[in-house]
């Protein structure tokens, strides 16, 4: 089993559309969890952490299940721009992330 | 701050040869660096885990003779791969590690591309 999972998608949404990605993990002894952003061809940058009160950075909010062990991502009002792959990342003792499969989002206009 | 520089950037060899592969942190110390590899629609893969001075950590099948790793200071970690063959042909990226009060934080490397002929 994976330790992290998210749906690959394709998910293609229009330009305005509230679009919403899950992830889960297997391993309850995890510690930190973030989403990534990755474009085509590029490196990961980081988009956000995952509090388990969850956060909100804008069009963007994050949400922590610990109970369920899944953390989700709401993207509101889509850009062009937020077409990208994004990324799950789950990190235990020894720091290691360990990325979900990644969900690619394409929002057209 | 917090930069991540790879080189090189993309790189073509012949089937057998061995190829080098340098990630720096040009604005800060890196107390641990990582290795993955991204296979083309696949996510990143952890290959290991490198501690300034110390052995490498792999992950299980990561062939730790073949893809050898130096992390000789607190600013570079080189990734050799040794004898490549087509199957190695892969998006390898760097990412090195703050420690930051709550999570560490890591920031990665722009990524080398190696395509093995």
């Amino acid at each position: 089993r994976k330790e992290v999972e998210q749906d690959p998608g394709p998910f293609n949404v229009p330009e305005g559309a509230t679009v919403a990605f899950n992830c889960t993990y297997s391993n309850s002894a995890s510690q930190s969890f973030f989403w990534y952003r990755q474009d085509c061809r590029k490196e990961p940058k980081l988009l956000m952490s995952v509090y388990s009160s969850g956060n909100e950075d804008g069009r963007f909010t994050a949400q922590l299940n610990r109970a369920s062990q899944y953390i989700s991502l709401l993207i509101r009002d889509s850009k062009l721009s937020d077409s990208a792959t994004y990324l799950c990342v789950v990190t235990y003792t020894g720091n290691q992330f360990y990325f979900g499969t990644g969900t690619s989002l394409t929002v057209i206009p | 701050g917090a930069v991540v520089s790879q080189h090189p950037s993309w790189v073509i060899c012949k089937s057998g040869t061995s190829v080098k592969i340098e990630c720096r942190s040009l604005d800060f110390q890196a107390t641990t660096m990582f290795w993955y590899r991204q296979f083309p629609k696949q996510s990143l893969m952890l290959m290991a885990t490198s501690n300034e001075g110390s052995k490498a950590t792999y992950e299980q099948g990561v062939e730790k003779d073949k893809f050898l790793i130096n992390h000789a200071s607190l600013t570079l970690s080189t990734l050799t791969v040794t004898s490549a063959h087509p199957e190695d042909s892969s998006f390898y990226i760097c990412s090195a590690s703050i420690d930051r009060r709550s999570y560490n934080e890591q920031f990665f490397g722009p990524g080398t591309r190696l395509t093995v002929l």
